[in-house]
């Protein structure tokens, strides 16, 4: 079936724009996460919802950060006043919540901040 | 959750075993053992996950020591499709996410 689905693929703006990334996640998964990765690192937590609720929201750096998923389906992650900073690989998971920790990674918004 | 330690990097040879070591030696327990890893360009994808016994699937196997402070992560024939980093992470069953440390970077070489 269908995975993770992420949009757009490549994002670039420019330093103080807002952006917004959009994650579709599996049919069915209650649980959604966002994560950044910059490059040459691993994935660093921002979010997670189960349903349509923020469950965790600790990894978000700063108030920049905001994500909805008001359905408790699709997510998005919203970024105001974009910094260079920013740029990285915006990652979103999903998975069953009583499947334990197999979370289902799409592929990916590459976000360049100039 | 538990702090994990893995080698930086580490090569193999195509159609050899491949063998990932993970120590956790602070690991508690009510903590599970999860592999990942993540091809270049692409997001992480989950391997394999245990508590204490072995586990194998069609992907791996995993093999956690008795003590439970460390454990490997074994693909049986690695091809050039298994380079990638490989992430080892703890978490509490209860735990909602996911912490990636740095992970290793494994090169299948032909």
């Amino acid at each position: 079936g269908a995975g993770v689905s992420q949009t757009p693929s490549n994002k670039v703006t420019e330093k103080g724009k807002y952006v917004e990334l959009r994650c579709d996640p599996i049919s069915g998964h209650t649980a959604l996460y966002w994560y950044r990765q910059s490059l040459g690192q691993g994935p660093e937590f921002l979010i997670y919802f189960q349903g349509t609720g923020a469950a965790d929201d600790s990894g978000l750096p700063n108030d920049r950060f905001f994500a909805v998923r008001p359905e408790g389906s699709v997510s998005t992650l919203k970024i105001q006043r974009t910094e260079r900073g920013d740029s990285a690989v915006y990652l979103c998971a999903s998975s069953l919540s009583n499947s334990g920790r197999a979370l289902f990674f799409g592929p990916g918004t590459r976000l360049t901040v100039l | 959750d538990a702090k994990t330690t893995q080698p930086p990097s580490m090569d193999c040879a195509e159609g050899r075993a491949a063998n990932l070591p993970c120590n956790h030696s602070t690991i508690s327990g009510n903590e599970y053992v999860y592999w990942y890893r993540q091809i270049h360009s692409q997001g992480p994808q989950y391997i394999i996950h245990g508590l204490k016994n072995n586990e194998t699937n069609e992907m791996a196997s995993l093999i956690i020591t008795e003590d439970r402070k460390s454990s490997t992560l074994i693909l049986p024939h690695a091809t050039l499709r298994d380079t990638a980093v490989y992430y080892c992470i703890v978490i509490k069953a209860a735990g909602n996410k996911l912490t990636f440390g740095g992970g290793t970077r494994v090169l299948v070489k032909p």
